[in-house]
């Protein structure tokens, strides 16, 4: 069965402290990582896409990574303005499309002034 | 502007009174979705529409209805809406292979 895992559900840091966001999936034949973010009442706003193993992709504080079974959002010297819920989503089975997505839960990240 | 426009975004009604929650999009994509989130269930999947005429179910497709007889236009109709469908709703839609661009949400409560 086709699953997306979010770790940690929640994680503070203080401004400027680094850290990782890990998203472990399990998919027939991965077509696609997409990663976005979630502002409290507002829809996801989309980031990133990765689709094979040691792709990356930046953005500002941002990183994001991809092995075969997971993928790491890194952020580095984030600030309170990050502070937001981070998604990760995979197309579901063999389909060659993304009509069909598969969210983990999300990572809740505060950051502290 | 690209957008992905839901209506109403707040509502408040009752058990068993039809409701339809309308979006449209203005980017002329293929695929559209209907999403719901729930505290400590994160997003799921309603159903999708992969072009005009054609959708699929996803993951918790029952006590929902959809229709595409217009590719900008994806509503999600509520037949005889249950308690158990208060939850926020989201609307999306892509080009084919490419990310989805999602609308504000509309909040549902049933009583």
């Amino acid at each position: 069965e086709d699953q997306v895992t979010q770790s940690p559900e929640a994680l503070r840091l203080q401004e400027g402290e680094s850290s990782s966001l890990n998203c472990s999936y399990t998919v027939s034949g991965l077509r696609g990582l997409f990663w976005y973010r979630q502002d409290p009442g507002k829809g996801p706003e989309f980031l990133f896409t990765l689709y094979s193993a040691g792709e990356e992709k930046e953005k500002e504080r941002l990183k994001a990574t991809l092995t075969k079974k997971e993928s790491f959002l890194h952020i580095t010297a984030p600030k309170p303005e990050d502070s937001a819920t981070y998604l990760c989503a995979v197309p579901a089975g063999s389909s060659s499309n993304t009509g069909k997505l598969i969210f983990g839960q999300g990572t809740t990240l505060q950051v502290k002034p | 502007e690209a957008q992905v426009t839901q209506n109403p975004r707040y509502l408040i009604t009752v058990t068993g009174k039809k409701l339809t929650v309308t979006c449209s999009q203005n980017m002329n994509h293929e695929y559209m979705s209907w999403y719901r989130q729930d505290p400590g269930l994160g997003l799921r999947q309603i159903y999708y529409s992969m072009n005009v005429e054609v959708t699929d179910k996803g993951d918790v497709p029952e006590g929902y209805k959809v229709s595409r007889k217009e590719k900008r236009n994806f509503p999600l109709i509520l037949e005889s809406p249950s308690p158990n469908q208060t939850s926020l709703y989201f609307c999306a839609s892509s080009a084919k292979g490419k990310p989805q661009h999602f609308g504000d949400g509309t909040r549902l409560s049933i009583l």
